[in-house]
């Protein structure tokens, strides 16, 4: 079965940090992955997704991902962060040929302005 | 505008009462889930749908029920609810099975008292 670890619960940084937040999934298989933001009170956004070609993905807002297979990783990044970055960061697997999409615990990210 | 629509926004209830948290898209997606937000549990998957009158269960169904008679409707059912039902719940949509362009809905604040 597909699952997905982050071991970051809360990562509190200043701003105009690195940013660079952990996904490790579970599945031997080809697996489609994405990263999703919510902004306090809100819904989940699409950051970005990985299906196939290049690993390193880039998303919305300055985000971007690399896809490590040997490592069943799928890291997310930011160069420098801003305040407005403050939300909650889930990472999430789709299993190829499963109907399922499988989300990580999540990661709260708290910028210091 | 393509969306996910959801209601009641918030909803406070007694222990045993029966509720259903309604979900209706507009897009014609084939896929549709709900999902429960818990703190330090991230998203978790109740049921899951692929078709009309197709479901399958996610992997937290207990105490929850759904129907799918129409397309753009997947309504969310609690018989009898308790306590720990008590979650933010979200419903999602999705053209096909892999997830790619999924949209979620703005989600039901739902209290069991």
């Amino acid at each position: 079965a597909q699952s997905v670890s982050q071991h970051n619960h809360h990562v509190i940084l200043s701003e105009a940090a690195s940013l660079e937040l952990g996904c490790n999934y579970s599945y031997g298989g080809t697996v489609n992955l994405f990263w999703y933001v919510q902004y306090p009170g809100q819904h989940l956004q699409l950051l970005l997704k990985y299906f196939s070609g290049d690993p390193l993905v880039k998303g919305i807002k300055g985000f971007e991902a690399e896809f490590i297979k040997s490592k069943f990783s799928f890291n997310l990044r930011k160069p420098s962060v801003q305040w407005s970055d403050t939300a909650e960061y889930f990472c999430a697997v789709n299993a190829f040929g499963n109907e399922k999409l499988t989300f990580g615990t999540g990661t709260r990210l708290t910028i210091i302005p | 505008e393509a969306q996910v629509t959801q209601n009641p926004r918030y909803l406070i209830t007694v222990t045993g009462k029966k509720l259903t948290v309604t979900c209706s898209q507009n897009m014609n997606h084939e896929y549709m889930s709900w999902y429960r937000q818990d703190p330090g549990l991230g998203l978790r998957q109740i049921y899951y749908s692929m078709n009309v009158e197709v479901t399958d269960k996610g992997d937290v169904p207990e105490g929850y029920k759904v129907s799918r008679k129409e397309k753009r409707n997947f309504p969310l059912i609690l018989e009898s609810p308790s306590p720990n039902q008590t979650s933010l719940y979200f419903c999602a949509s999705s053209l096909s099975g892999n997830w790619a362009e999924a949209f979620f809905g703005q989600g039901t604040r739902l209290t069991v008292v």
